[in-house]
């Protein structure tokens, strides 16, 4: 069974800051792996998709990259902002399209 | 407006009543999905379906169940509600004929039993 972790849980970090946000899974056979934002009272918003052969993928100050043999990703956002404060989901699909989710990580950039 | 709504947003009930949450789509999408979320444990899938007449039941379909009335609709219910069934509840879409299947989010449900 696929399981997907995210460390840290809650993340502080004054505006400026670069932001490192980790995912780990336990099964490297999956199709992609994606990063989405939460906000409160609104949906997941798809952030950054990378396909289970590519290394990375990048969109603006978002960079996320992928070791599927380690079962890693990380999610990289360059200078943070307090617009940045929200919650991120990395997810793992796999067959059938199924998405497994990690617990998230907490984001409060301080201005 | 929104591709995909669900309804309602908030809901407060007791344990033992009969609950439904609806799902619309104006994506066009085949495929609908209904997650859980609790605090902490990301989100988990409870049923889903490819077509109108394809349901599965996801990682934690026990104490639901749903009804896929049209392309467009999806609804979830809570036959008897509990109180561990409190949790937010979201609503995806994806189609198959797209390289890779992103799935898009409604806004979610918030549902709280006493």
């Amino acid at each position: 069974k696929q399981e997907v972790t995210q460390i840290p849980a809650a993340l502080s970090v004054p505006e400026g800051e670069n932001l490192v946000l980790n995912c780990s899974f336990t099964d490297s056979a999956i199709y992609n792996l994606q990063w989405f934002r939460q906000d409160p009272g609104k949906g997941l918003t798809s952030l950054l998709l990378i396909q289970s052969s590519q290394r990375e993928q990048t969109s603006g100050r978002l960079n996320a990259s992928l070791d599927k043999s380690s079962g890693r990703s990380t999610l990289y956002i360059a200078a943070s902002q307090p617009g940045d404060s929200a919650t991120y989901l990395c997810a793992v699909q796999a067959a059938g399209n199924k998405l497994t989710f990690g617990g998230g990580t907490r984001v409060l950039v301080k201005p | 407006d929104a591709d995909v709504t669900q309804t309602p947003r908030n809901r407060i009930t007791k344990t033992g009543k009969r609950i439904m949450l609806e799902c619309s789509q104006t994506k066009g999408h085949d495929r609908m999905y209904w997650y859980r979320q609790d605090p902490g444990l990301g989100l988990r899938l409870i049923y889903y379906s490819f077509d109108v007449k394809d349901i599965n039941k996801g990682e934690i379909s026990d104490g639901y169940s749903v009804s896929r009335q049209a392309q467009a609709k999806f609804s979830l219910s809570l036959e008897s509600a509990i109180p561990n069934q409190t949790a937010l509840y979201f609503c995806a879409t994806s189609a198959p004929d797209r390289s890779p299947d992103t799935q898009y989010f409604g806004p979610g449900t918030r549902l709280t039993v006493l």
